[in-house]
């Protein structure tokens, strides 16, 4: 089944430690892309990759990093989490080259930094 | 900064009924109009999605309007059913050498009533 892997589904952390949001997808898509939805703003793109080892910061990049070493996965690294990056997470992947080829999204990591 | 306002943000309609979300965007750039549908738990799907250069596009009980020269664009869904309930978000993009910039509006939460 083609599909985009999130894990955790929740995640509860303190401030300050580190944590990884894994996202995996196995439909050989180019461009992945991590967002977070918050109530009132909508899904907001916090970085996105158009290819292994290509990544490039969204509209909402500060206090994250991502990597893209293997063209299936996608982690996002918050490495000192803060309470205002409390969300819910959700990873994203479509066909690169493929002008208007629909994201196909994960289930969302639902996120609690106290 | 919000470059697609989205409208209303919750909406309550009887089965049967018409659901209307409304949309309205400022960059005359965006040449790509995807509606997507979330259920709860889950993530975003596309469910339907139109090119400024018609103004109107039907699949099923879902029809979306665009209005090039008032920059705006509206979601349908006929004969409303319970199994419709969920978030609706609009968005818009644009691009270039396979990258497409997609802006999210803030969602409408539609709940069908039986």
């Amino acid at each position: 089944e083609a599909q985009v892997t999130q894990n955790p589904r929740y995640l509860i952390t303190v401030t300050g430690k580190k944590l990884t949001v894994t996202c995996s997808q196995n439909m050989n898509h180019e461009y992945m892309s991590w967002y977070r939805q918050d109530p009132g703003l909508g899904l907001r793109q916090i970085y996105y990759s158009m290819n292994v080892e290509v990544t490039d910061k969204g509209d909402v990049p500060e206090g994250y990093k991502v990597s893209r070493k293997e063209k299936r996965n996608f982690p996002l690294i918050l490495e000192s989490p803060s309470p205002n990056q409390t969300s819910l997470y959700f990873c994203a992947s479509r066909l690169g080259g493929s002008y208007n080829s629909p994201l196909h999204f994960g289930n969302g990591t639902r996120l609690t930094v106290t | 900064q919000q470059q697609v306002k989205q409208s209303p943000q919750s909406l309550i309609v009887q089965k049967g009924g018409i659901s209307i979300i409304n949309c309205a965007y400022e960059n005359t750039a965006f040449d790509y109009f995807p509606w997507y549908q979330q259920f709860p738990g889950k993530g975003p799907a596309l469910l339907i999605a139109i090119r400024p250069d018609v103004s109107e596009k039907k699949e099923g009980r879902f029809t979306i309007s665009f209005n090039k020269s008032a920059k705006q664009f509206s979601l349908h869904i006929m004969d409303s059913q319970p199994g419709d309930s969920a978030t609706y978000f609009c968005a818009a993009s644009m691009g270039s050498g396979g990258y497409q910039k997609v802006t999210f509006g803030t969602g409408t939460k539609l709940q069908v009533i039986p």
